[in-house]
């Protein structure tokens, strides 16, 4: 049973430039988080999606960050026009129930590095 | 707003000796759970606590939730190298059926 996908491993973009960054959850889970790390950092939750629905975006910047999880493929963290600040790890997470109901599996994680 | 807090920041120990890290929320919690992030890795599900004064074991790892489950401790035994990393705890979000809100996470270095 393959674990939490993500992809890319490693993003470098220019200032203003759009990363997309990919997350397919184990097999059978439906639930999807996007959470944020700084360097020597907690993590910062984002956003909470189920198939097709956000269940909770109150981590996620107003302006610039969206995310979605269609009915087929995988999850899309996607931030516009980006700048340094967003230099960060971001991980995604699924979960076979709900919330904090159960333990998360996180995938490897996206190193965004912006220049 | 609802917090869960860590300490301590950092610990370094030498390697044979114990370390516990401690975790404290602002509201009751309908369970608890712990991960570790070794260096440069992702963080991993060690244990999840349920009930009051729960007590659980894993090898050297002894995990303990508080009578008012708004507190927790994760206790190692004679440190081994192989446990460096930094170890989280998280809660749900807003009750039971929220989202994990993670500590800041204890940082654990083990001198050779």
């Amino acid at each position: 049973n393959a674990g939490v996908m993500q992809n890319p491993r490693h993003l470098v973009r220019r200032r203003g430039q759009e990363a997309r960054l990919r997350c397919s959850p184990m097999k059978g889970h439906s639930h999807v988080y996007w959470y944020r790390q700084l360097p020597e950092e907690g993590l910062k939750f984002m956003v909470y999606l189920q198939k097709e629905n956000i269940i909770d975006e109150s981590g996620m910047p107003k302006e610039r960050f969206s995310a979605e999880f269609p009915k087929e493929g995988p999850s899309i963290l996607r931030i516009q026009q980006v700048v340094r600040g967003d230099s960060a790890a971001y991980f995604c997470a699924s979960s076979p129930l709900e919330g904090g109901r159960a333990e998360q599996y996180f995938g490897p994680g996206t190193r965004l590095t912006v220049t | 707003g609802q917090q869960v807090m860590q300490i301590p920041q950092y610990q370094h120990v030498q390697e044979g000796e114990d370390f516990t890290t401690y975790c404290n929320s602002s509201t009751t919690l309908s369970n608890i759970q712990w991960y570790k992030q070794r260096p440069g890795g992702h963080p991993v599900f060690l244990i999840q606590l349920v009930k009051s004064g729960e007590v659980k074991k894993q090898k050297r790892l002894t995990f303990q939730f508080g009578e008012a489950k708004k507190n927790s401790s994760l206790h190692i035994t004679a440190t081994q190298t192989t446990d460096v990393g930094t170890y989280f705890c998280a809660g749900p979000y807003g009750g039971s059926q929220g989202n994990l809100i993670f500590g800041k996470g204890t940082k654990l270095s083990v001198k050779p």
